[in-house]
């Protein structure tokens, strides 16, 4: 069984650019859920998607951020305009119900110059 | 206070001995935790999930959970060269993850 995977690795763009980050959750796992960690930090939860609707968006940072999940497959994290502080890795997991187990994809290394 | 702590370490422990990592939270409605273990550069690989009081057991691994003292810890039996990463206890509310910090782990030869 394919774990979850991001798209691209790394990714490297100057102040002000859109950047655009792909998950793929595992296959019919219902739950995905989009991660940040900043240098120095912990993981901070961003958003959970049920399907293709955001259950809870607490987490995302501003309005830059826009997370998507049409048709309830893979999901994309969109940061237009793109600032210093939002360089971090940035994970995507996925579980097959709420509140069960989480598992993690390699993530994406982004860092806004 | 975070939601939840851990102490970052590093926590050096011989090759064949026992590793305990904790972790403290400070909500006390919290229900379930999961022990994630980082590499370096890696993402975070689930490890064991408990979801009530008392211990639970996966081969050399132990979680344990004391919702009274609110806390949670991790034992690894027979510690290996390979275990050495970053530990992560992870508050689970249902649709979110809090994380600690990490402990980082040294299993020295």
């Amino acid at each position: 069984e394919a774990g979850v995977t991001q798209f691209p690795s790394h990714s490297v763009i100057e102040k002000g650019q859109t950047v655009t980050l792909r998950c793929d959750p595992i296959s019919g796992h219902d739950n995905l859920y989009w991660y940040r960690r900043v240098m120095g930090k912990e993981i901070k939860f961003l958003l959970h998607f049920v399907k293709e609707s955001k259950q809870d968006e607490s987490g995302m940072p501003n309005n830059r951020f826009l997370a998507e999940r049409t048709g309830g497959t893979y999901s994309t994290l969109k940061v237009q305009p793109a600032e210093l502080e939002d360089s971090g890795v940035y994970f995507c997991a996925s579980s097959l119900v709420s509140g069960g187990e989480q598992y993690f994809g390699p993530g994406t290394r982004l860092t806004v110059t | 206070q975070k939601e939840v702590e851990q102490n970052s370490g590093p926590l050096s422990v011989p090759e064949g001995a026992i590793a305990s990592l904790n972790c403290t939270y400070s909500d006390r409605g919290s229900q379930s935790f999961f022990w994630y273990r980082q590499y370096s550069g890696k993402s975070p690989e689930l490890i064991m999930s408990i979801y009530s009081n008392g211990d639970k057991e996966d081969g050399r691994f132990t979680a344990q959970l004391n919702k009274a003292s609110q806390y949670v810890s991790l034992l690894i039996r027979d510690s290996q060269p390979s275990d050495s990463a970053t530990y992560l206890c992870a508050r689970n509310a249902g649709n979110m993850l809090t994380f600690g910090g990490g402990t980082r782990l040294m299993v020295k030869p």
